[in-house]
């Protein structure tokens, strides 16, 4: 079935660094691709997004761009803040006939001063 | 708009009682999910409505377990008889639709519940 694979966290970053989490696929046609953040204490919400390959997904200095090819869709940013600090989830819906998220196990950002 | 509504924001009970987790999705949204959040499991859905009719309920874990949406602005998550291991975080969320791309399929997540059955 389908599925998606996120690095391990936790993720310690200094501010200022740059940011990169992993996230793979396997899924059968071509699904659309999202990140969520989970902050303490909150629901999820919706970081980014990209529905075909090649198509870069882009929200508040974060990028990720669906590659088909490697079954990838990994998150970076340049320059990561202290306030970033959160639960990073990779997901997949794997058509536009079904409403159903499969999500990865999270990775936790920490950001340090 | 107030966005998702989940309540109770916290729920402990004991184990055999029964529980009822509610949902206020945005209005207008024609889908309404529930999810539920573990360590050992992470993130799962466990059912979803469209336009208050239940279209995939394979999540769910077992019969002790039943959603309900009687009208667009409420649904209903029940336990009954609640067991330890159904202790998580349940989350509600609403979309506008399906169709990828734009925000249509953007799903918006109530704060969650967090449940604990001793």
């Amino acid at each position: 079935g389908d599925s998606v694979t996120q690095m391990e966290g936790p993720v310690t970053l200094s501010e200022e660094a740059f940011l990169t989490i992993n996230c793979t696929y396997t899924a059968t046609g071509y699904p659309s691709l999202f990140w969520y953040v989970q902050y303490p204490g909150e629901g999820l919400q919706l970081l980014l997004k990209a529905t075909k390959a090649d198509d870069k997904g882009s929200n508040k200095g974060f990028e990720a761009t669906y590659r088909k090819e490697t079954t990838s869709f990994h998150l970076e940013k340049g320059s990561v803040q202290v306030s970033d600090s959160a639960v990073y989830f990779c997901a997949l819906r794997s058509s536009s006939n079904t409403g159903k998220l499969i999500f990865g196990q999270g990775t936790t950002l920490q950001v340090k001063p | 708009d107030a966005g998702v509504i989940q309540s109770p924001r916290h729920e402990v009970t004991e184990m055999g009682q029964e529980v009822t987790l509610r949902c206020k999705p945005i209005s207008g949204h024609d889908y309404l999910f529930w999810y539920r959040q573990t360590m050992m499991r992470g993130l799962e859905l466990l059912i979803y409505f469209n336009n208050n009719v239940p279209i995939d309920d394979s999540g769910m874990p077992e019969d002790r377990f039943s959603a309900k949406m009687p009208n667009a602005s409420f649904s209903t998550l029940k336990i009954q008889p609640s067991e330890p291991r159904d202790s998580a975080v349940y989350f509600c969320a609403s979309s506008l639709g399906l169709l990828a791309g734009g925000r249509t399929d953007t799903q918006y997540f109530g704060p969650g519940t967090r449940l604990t059955v001793l």
